[in-house]
């Protein structure tokens, strides 16, 4: 069964701060991996995505990795800001047949000042 | 602009009513979705439509019925709302490529049935 599971379930760092997200999945055949970014009361926007030969995808401040042989993937924010605060949700897409996308429950982060 | 755009944002209703959830998307996309997200932030697809045909119907109480009259538009409609159906559903586009995939969303409709 595909299966996407993220960590930490929640984080709350202080504004400035690094943190990295963690995705494990279990989805196959793999097609891609993304990373998206859910505030609160809005529909989730996507931030990266990598396909199998990617290892690393910046998007300014958000950094992804993917390593497709331990099928992990993480989301680097550097510097954080107050309004990073937001669920970072992890799908994988599989390929072959319909094309149903996996998503993973998410990561609650929250910025304090 | 807004590219997907959803209505009602808010929807409070009593258990036994039918309701119906609009969305529409500028986007030029082929492909539109509705999820389901529980009061644990978990999403859940729900259904597909491409090109105006169903492509994926999840696990869904047949209550729930999608309707898409053109490839702009797929509205959700669900009759003897429950209250378990208290969600906040989301309505999302792509263009259909198995590869490579990104999905718009809309902001939302939170349906709370009392």
């Amino acid at each position: 069964k595909n299966q996407v599971e993220q960590s930490p379930q929640s984080l709350i760092i202080l504004e400035g701060k690094n943190c990295t997200l963690q995705c494990n999945y279990t989805v196959s055949p793999f097609s891609n991996l993304r990373w998206y970014k859910q505030d609160t009361g809005r529909g989730p926007v996507s931030l990266t995505i990598m396909t199998f030969s990617e290892n690393t995808k910046s998007n300014g401040r958000y950094t992804a990795t993917l390593d497709a042989d331990t099928k992990q993937s993480s989301l680097h924010i550097t510097a954080s800001q107050l309004s990073d605060s937001a669920s970072y949700i992890c799908v994988v897409g599989a390929s072959g047949g319909s094309y149903i996308p996996t998503f993973g429950r998410g990561t609650s982060l929250i910025v304090h000042p | 602009d807004t590219a997907v755009s959803q209505t009602p944002k808010y929807l409070v209703t009593q258990m036994g009513n039918d309701k119906s959830i609009k969305c529409e998307q500028n986007l030029g996309h082929d492909t539109m979705y509705w999820y389901k997200q529980d009061s644990k932030k978990f999403l859940k697809i729900m259904f597909s439509y491409n090109n105006k045909e169903l492509i994926i119907n999840e696990t869904v109480p047949n209550r729930f019925s999608p309707k898409s009259p053109d490839k702009a538009h797929l509205n959700l409609h669900i009759n003897s709302l429950e209250l378990g159906d208290s969600a906040v559903y989301f309505c999302a586009s792509s263009q259909w490529d198995r590869s490579n995939t990104e999905a718009f969303f809309g902001q939302g409709t939170r349906l709370t049935v009392v």
